[in-house]
Protein backbone atom coordinates (compact mmCIF):
# COMPACT_ATOMS: atom_id res chain seq x y z
CA UNK A 1 0.00 0.00 0.00
CA UNK A 2 1.17 3.22 -0.86
CA UNK A 3 2.67 5.43 2.07
CA UNK A 4 2.51 8.66 0.93
CA UNK A 5 -0.71 9.58 -1.13
CA UNK A 6 -0.72 13.09 -3.34
CA UNK A 7 -3.97 12.75 -4.96
CA UNK A 8 -3.57 15.84 -7.20
CA UNK A 9 -1.32 14.99 -10.57
CA UNK A 10 -1.62 18.45 -11.93
CA UNK A 11 -2.80 21.75 -10.75
CA UNK A 12 -3.30 25.38 -12.75
CA UNK A 13 -3.28 28.23 -11.30
CA UNK A 14 -3.66 31.74 -12.40
CA UNK A 15 -0.66 33.92 -10.74
CA UNK A 16 -1.23 35.68 -7.33
CA UNK A 17 -3.71 32.76 -6.82
CA UNK A 18 -3.87 30.72 -3.64
CA UNK A 19 -3.26 26.65 -4.22
CA UNK A 20 -3.48 24.12 -1.63
CA UNK A 21 -1.44 20.91 -2.58
CA UNK A 22 -2.46 17.74 -0.81
CA UNK A 23 -0.64 15.04 1.17
CA UNK A 24 -2.16 12.45 2.83
CA UNK A 25 -0.04 9.34 4.60
CA UNK A 26 -0.16 5.99 6.33
CA UNK A 27 2.07 4.75 9.10
CA UNK A 28 1.51 2.72 12.12
CA UNK A 29 4.75 4.81 13.96
CA UNK A 30 4.05 6.74 16.40
CA UNK A 31 7.00 9.16 15.57
CA UNK A 32 7.69 9.92 12.12
CA UNK A 33 8.66 12.92 10.33
CA UNK A 34 6.96 14.27 7.04
CA UNK A 35 8.89 16.67 4.41
CA UNK A 36 7.73 18.74 1.77
CA UNK A 37 10.30 18.87 -1.57
CA UNK A 38 9.82 21.19 -4.45
CA UNK A 39 11.51 20.00 -8.11
CA UNK A 40 11.74 22.57 -10.48
CA UNK A 41 12.75 21.98 -14.24
CA UNK A 42 16.31 21.73 -13.63
CA UNK A 43 15.83 18.15 -11.57
CA UNK A 44 17.10 18.92 -8.17
CA UNK A 45 14.79 17.93 -5.55
CA UNK A 46 14.62 21.48 -3.11
CA UNK A 47 13.89 20.69 0.85
CA UNK A 48 10.54 22.79 1.85
CA UNK A 49 10.45 21.52 5.67
CA UNK A 50 10.40 18.85 7.72
CA UNK A 51 7.62 18.03 10.56
CA UNK A 52 7.72 15.43 13.68
CA UNK A 53 4.87 13.61 14.48
CA UNK A 54 4.60 15.14 17.66
CA UNK A 55 4.26 18.92 16.23
CA UNK A 56 1.17 19.63 15.10
CA UNK A 57 1.67 23.17 14.64
CA UNK A 58 1.08 24.98 11.90
CA UNK A 59 4.08 26.71 9.96
CA UNK A 60 4.19 29.37 8.15
CA UNK A 61 7.66 31.09 5.89
CA UNK A 62 6.38 33.71 3.91
CA UNK A 63 4.34 32.70 0.99
CA UNK A 64 4.33 28.69 1.84
CA UNK A 65 2.28 27.53 5.05
CA UNK A 66 1.65 23.68 5.85
CA UNK A 67 -1.48 22.46 7.79
CA UNK A 68 -0.58 18.99 9.83
CA UNK A 69 -3.43 17.37 11.58
CA UNK A 70 -2.74 13.86 12.58
CA UNK A 71 -6.73 13.70 13.29
CA UNK A 72 -6.60 13.01 9.09
CA UNK A 73 -3.11 11.95 8.58
CA UNK A 74 -2.52 14.96 6.12
CA UNK A 75 0.20 17.28 5.76
CA UNK A 76 -0.94 20.04 3.01
CA UNK A 77 1.15 22.84 1.50
CA UNK A 78 -0.14 26.32 1.05
CA UNK A 79 1.18 28.50 -1.56
CA UNK A 80 -0.07 31.84 -1.01
CA UNK A 81 -0.07 34.73 -4.07
CA UNK A 82 1.78 31.68 -6.10
CA UNK A 83 4.01 33.07 -8.51
CA UNK A 84 5.50 31.76 -12.12
CA UNK A 85 8.59 30.77 -10.01
CA UNK A 86 6.04 28.47 -7.96
CA UNK A 87 5.68 26.20 -11.13
CA UNK A 88 7.66 22.52 -10.60
CA UNK A 89 6.61 19.38 -9.41
CA UNK A 90 6.12 19.11 -4.77
CA UNK A 91 6.48 15.80 -3.76
CA UNK A 92 5.39 14.85 0.01
CA UNK A 93 7.46 12.28 1.65
CA UNK A 94 7.50 10.21 5.18
CA UNK A 95 10.36 8.89 7.64
CA UNK A 96 9.61 6.12 10.22
CA UNK A 97 11.01 5.71 13.03
CA UNK A 98 11.18 2.44 12.61
CA UNK A 99 12.74 2.49 8.92
CA UNK A 100 16.11 4.77 9.96
CA UNK A 101 16.10 7.16 7.11
CA UNK A 102 14.54 5.96 4.66
CA UNK A 103 12.02 7.92 2.56
CA UNK A 104 8.94 6.70 0.94
CA UNK A 105 7.87 9.89 -1.73
CA UNK A 106 4.35 10.34 -2.96
CA UNK A 107 3.98 10.25 -6.36
CA UNK A 108 4.04 14.40 -6.81
CA UNK A 109 1.94 17.15 -7.57
CA UNK A 110 2.57 19.33 -10.90
CA UNK A 111 2.15 22.67 -10.58
CA UNK A 112 2.28 24.83 -13.40
CA UNK A 113 1.19 28.98 -12.24
CA UNK A 114 0.17 30.50 -15.60
CA UNK A 115 1.15 34.62 -15.75
CA UNK B 1 30.18 24.94 -4.11
CA UNK B 2 26.60 23.79 -3.49
CA UNK B 3 25.84 20.78 -0.95
CA UNK B 4 25.38 18.09 -3.56
CA UNK B 5 26.82 17.90 -7.29
CA UNK B 6 26.35 14.64 -9.89
CA UNK B 7 27.95 14.21 -12.98
CA UNK B 8 27.30 14.14 -15.59
CA UNK B 9 24.02 15.96 -15.73
CA UNK B 10 22.76 14.23 -19.18
CA UNK B 11 23.58 10.86 -20.35
CA UNK B 12 22.65 8.86 -23.79
CA UNK B 13 24.39 5.23 -23.69
CA UNK B 14 23.80 2.07 -25.48
CA UNK B 15 22.62 -1.19 -23.82
CA UNK B 16 26.29 -3.06 -24.58
CA UNK B 17 27.93 0.43 -22.65
CA UNK B 18 29.63 0.23 -19.33
CA UNK B 19 29.29 4.15 -17.96
CA UNK B 20 29.61 5.51 -14.22
CA UNK B 21 27.33 8.35 -12.28
CA UNK B 22 29.35 10.15 -10.03
CA UNK B 23 28.01 12.18 -6.98
CA UNK B 24 29.83 14.54 -4.40
CA UNK B 25 28.91 16.19 -1.30
CA UNK B 26 29.90 19.06 0.68
CA UNK B 27 28.22 18.92 3.78
CA UNK B 28 30.02 16.84 6.02
CA UNK B 29 27.74 14.33 5.87
CA UNK B 30 27.86 10.45 6.92
CA UNK B 31 25.27 8.49 4.63
CA UNK B 32 24.39 8.96 0.97
CA UNK B 33 21.88 7.63 -1.26
CA UNK B 34 20.72 6.86 -4.78
CA UNK B 35 17.03 7.14 -5.66
CA UNK B 36 15.91 6.42 -9.43
CA UNK B 37 12.90 9.07 -10.76
CA UNK B 38 10.61 7.34 -13.59
CA UNK B 39 7.80 8.67 -15.12
CA UNK B 40 4.47 8.71 -12.82
CA UNK B 41 6.19 6.04 -10.42
CA UNK B 42 7.05 7.49 -7.05
CA UNK B 43 11.12 8.03 -6.29
CA UNK B 44 12.60 4.42 -5.95
CA UNK B 45 15.35 4.34 -3.11
CA UNK B 46 17.87 2.09 -4.59
CA UNK B 47 20.72 2.24 -2.62
CA UNK B 48 22.19 3.60 0.74
CA UNK B 49 25.68 4.03 2.34
CA UNK B 50 26.35 5.16 5.54
CA UNK B 51 30.36 5.50 6.64
CA UNK B 52 31.07 3.84 3.42
CA UNK B 53 29.41 1.01 3.85
CA UNK B 54 26.34 -0.54 2.20
CA UNK B 55 23.63 -0.79 4.34
CA UNK B 56 20.30 -1.17 1.82
CA UNK B 57 19.81 -2.38 -1.43
CA UNK B 58 16.02 -2.18 -2.68
CA UNK B 59 16.44 -5.42 -4.83
CA UNK B 60 18.30 -3.61 -7.71
CA UNK B 61 19.55 -5.53 -10.41
CA UNK B 62 22.73 -6.05 -10.45
CA UNK B 63 23.44 -4.05 -13.67
CA UNK B 64 23.82 -1.36 -11.27
CA UNK B 65 26.88 -1.04 -8.94
CA UNK B 66 27.18 1.45 -6.45
CA UNK B 67 30.39 2.34 -4.64
CA UNK B 68 31.37 4.71 -1.98
CA UNK B 69 34.90 5.03 -1.70
CA UNK B 70 34.83 7.80 0.89
CA UNK B 71 31.79 9.60 2.73
CA UNK B 72 32.31 12.44 0.21
CA UNK B 73 31.65 10.61 -2.92
CA UNK B 74 29.25 7.91 -4.42
CA UNK B 75 29.02 5.96 -7.74
CA UNK B 76 26.73 4.14 -9.72
CA UNK B 77 28.24 2.00 -11.78
CA UNK B 78 25.89 0.79 -14.69
CA UNK B 79 26.76 -1.91 -17.55
CA UNK B 80 24.42 -3.89 -20.08
CA UNK B 81 21.30 -1.83 -19.11
CA UNK B 82 17.97 -1.60 -20.64
CA UNK B 83 15.45 0.74 -22.18
CA UNK B 84 13.28 1.22 -19.13
CA UNK B 85 16.29 1.79 -17.35
CA UNK B 86 15.81 5.21 -18.78
CA UNK B 87 15.24 7.46 -16.15
CA UNK B 88 16.24 10.62 -13.35
CA UNK B 89 18.58 9.16 -11.28
CA UNK B 90 19.06 11.25 -7.89
CA UNK B 91 21.84 11.18 -5.33
CA UNK B 92 20.68 12.62 -1.90
CA UNK B 93 23.05 12.71 1.58
CA UNK B 94 22.16 13.41 5.13
CA UNK B 95 24.00 13.62 8.09
CA UNK B 96 23.42 10.02 9.58
CA UNK B 97 21.02 6.99 8.84
CA UNK B 98 20.34 4.95 12.06
CA UNK B 99 16.84 3.57 13.06
CA UNK B 100 15.55 5.69 15.70
CA UNK B 101 16.77 8.78 13.54
CA UNK B 102 15.88 11.15 10.89
CA UNK B 103 17.41 13.49 9.40
CA UNK B 104 16.79 15.05 6.23
CA UNK B 105 18.17 14.61 3.01
CA UNK B 106 19.60 16.64 0.41
CA UNK B 107 19.80 16.15 -3.31
CA UNK B 108 22.20 16.71 -6.45
CA UNK B 109 20.34 17.71 -9.49
CA UNK B 110 20.33 14.28 -10.99
CA UNK B 111 21.78 12.65 -13.85
CA UNK B 112 19.24 12.72 -16.76
CA UNK B 113 19.98 8.35 -18.33
CA UNK B 114 18.58 7.70 -21.36
CA UNK B 115 19.04 4.10 -22.45
CA UNK B 116 18.88 3.08 -26.31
Amino acid sequence: AQKVTQAQTEISVVEKEDVTLDCVYETRDTTYYLFWYKQPPSGELVFLIRRNSFDEQNEISGRYSWNFQKSTSSFNFTITASQVVDSAVYFCALSEESGANNLFFGTGTRLTVIP
Amino acid sequence: ETGVTQTPRHLVMGMTNKKSLKCEQHLGHNAMYWYKQSAKKPLELMFVYSLEERVENNSVPSRFSPECPNSSHLFLHLHTLQPEDSALYLCASSRGWLAGETDTQYFGPGTRLTVL
